[in-house]
């Protein structure tokens, strides 16, 4: 089946800083990838759409200059959470579809980002 | 995409069947329903895909009646291992393989007890 990989696992960093989470396609390419963010006991939310080549396309209420986005290539997109704050600690999530021949999209691992 | 209704949790014993229904009333006429699994602190897993009656894998079984305006997720004999959140998804199916938006509702959290 289709990998879907993210880069990093977990990450803890200090309040007001920046960081980025990959999100890679391993063997297949994507013209789309989505991101999305899960809390504690919650569902997950669609926070965007990463496309290749072009802007991403944001959810209603995502600020998408805190949440920048960026599809280099067919198998790599990035989320960079600009000026992290405390609340924007959660469960970041990508996903993908391979396309033709098969029906389901793929979900990567998951970030877990702990802002202190 | 449709609206769906799922049962907030469940609690089930080891070795049981367990059925998890999800309403979807709206479904459109191309729309497929899909059911994804998640475990903690993981993304979700795909686990069965149908349209009408009735869809085996080696996974689980989905059950469509001919109104489907709902489906029944069964999983037979579970394990512990199969406590998580399932997710029931109805969406055209180019949404899936053509890569377009999933909205996931609440969700089921069932806990399976020893």
């Amino acid at each position: 089946g289709a990998v879907v990989s993210q880069h990093p696992s977990r990450v803890i960093c200090k309040s007001g800083t920046s960081v980025k989470i990959e999100c890679r396609s391993l063997d297949f390419q994507a013209t789309t990838m989505f991101w999305y963010r899960q809390f504690p006991k919650q569902s997950l939310m669609l926070m965007a759409t990463s496309n290749e080549g072009s802007k991403a396309t944001y959810e209603q209420g995502v600020e998408k200059d805190k949440f920048l986005i960026n599809h280099a290539s067919l198998t790599l997109s990035t989320l960079t959470v600009t000026s992290a704050h405390p609340e924007d600690s959660s469960f970041y999530i990508c996903s993908a579809a391979p396309g033709t021949g098969y029906n389901e999209q793929f979900f990567g691992p998951g970030t877990r980002l702990t802002v202190l | 995409l449709a609206k769906t209704t799922q049962p907030i949790s469940m609690d089930s014993y080891e070795g049981q069947e367990v059925n998890i229904t999800c309403s979807h009333n709206n479904i459109a006429t191309n729309d497929y329903i899909t059911w994804y699994q998640q475990f903690p602190s993981q993304g979700p897993r795909f686990i069965i895909q149908g349209y009408k009656t009735k869809v085996t894998n080696e996974v689980a079984s989905l059950f469509i009646p001919a109104d489907r305006k709902s489906s029944t997720l069964s999983l037979p004999r579970v394990s512990l291992s199969d406590t998580a959140v399932y997710y029931c998804l109805v969406g055209d199916r180019m949404i899936y393989n053509q890569g377009g938006k999933l909205i996931f509702g609440q969700g089921t959290e069932l806990s399976v007890k020893p």
